[in-house]
């Protein structure tokens, strides 16, 4: 069964450092979207990006953040100068189509800690 | 924006025993409402999901039941095993080009064999 994948599984970085997170998405999907979990709370929607542009973003997703996709697999998630609050799981998820169903296939996370 | 809320936080039932878990949310134009499954060291799996044009939804041991006036919509477990252990979160969201999820704030399923 085709799954996204993510890595790395765990990264660890200083604050004020920059760091990439990559995806991975189902092959046919067209929807890719960044959620993070800090520990203990909600998962939170990021930013939702189609057709090489970014759809929808939240208040999280300041300057700060960017997404590309570089190429026709991968998906990425930058922060330019990561802070302490930036410290959470990070979760890819891909769905096939947003207007005909919705349904969204997350990854098994990244971890990032910042410290 | 959309809030989702979870109840209860945790739950804990007994091998063969039923489990319910409850959300409320407060936007009337969210229109689809998928439930997740974490386990330990994975990511949110779908299991079951509900649009708001439908009352109620089976897959085998799991139902979720929506009530569009009242804005909450429930997931049902029945004859609950072992491995049905995981971290439960259910989610909103209006089905467009965005299509952004609001979570609730989880349950922590617990099955005693």
């Amino acid at each position: 069964e085709p799954e996204v994948t993510q890595t790395p599984s765990h990264q660890v970085t200083q604050m004020g450092q920059e760091v990439i997170l990559r995806c991975v998405p189902i092959s046919n999907h067209l929807y890719f979207y960044w959620y993070r979990q800090i520990l203990g709370q909600k998962v939170e929607f990021l930013v939702s990006f189609y057709n090489n542009e970014i759809s929808e973003k939240s208040e999280i997703f300041d300057d700060q953040f960017s997404v590309e996709r570089p190429d026709g697999s991968n998906f990425t998630l930058k922060i330019r100068s990561t802070k302490l609050e930036d410290s959470a799981m990070y979760f890819c998820a891909s769905s096939e189509a947003a207007r005909s169903n919705g349904k969204q296939y997350f990854g098994p996370g990244t971890r990032l800690t910042v410290t | 924006g959309e809030n989702v809320e979870q109840h209860p936080s945790t739950l804990s039932v007994q091998e063969g025993d039923s489990a319910v878990i409850k959300c409320t949310y407060s936007d009337s134009a969210s229109n689809y409402f998928p439930w997740y499954k974490q386990e330990l060291g994975k990511g949110p799996q779908l299991i079951i999901d509900i649009r708001s044009n439908v009352g109620e939804k089976k897959d085998q041991r799991i139902a979720v039941t929506l009530n569009k006036t009242a804005k909450h919509f429930s997931l049902h477990i029945t004859e609950t095993q072992p491995e049905d252990s995981a971290v439960y979160f259910c989610a909103a969201s209006v089905v467009n080009a965005g299509n952004m999820l609001t979570f609730g704030g989880g349950t922590r399923l617990m099955v005693k064999p």
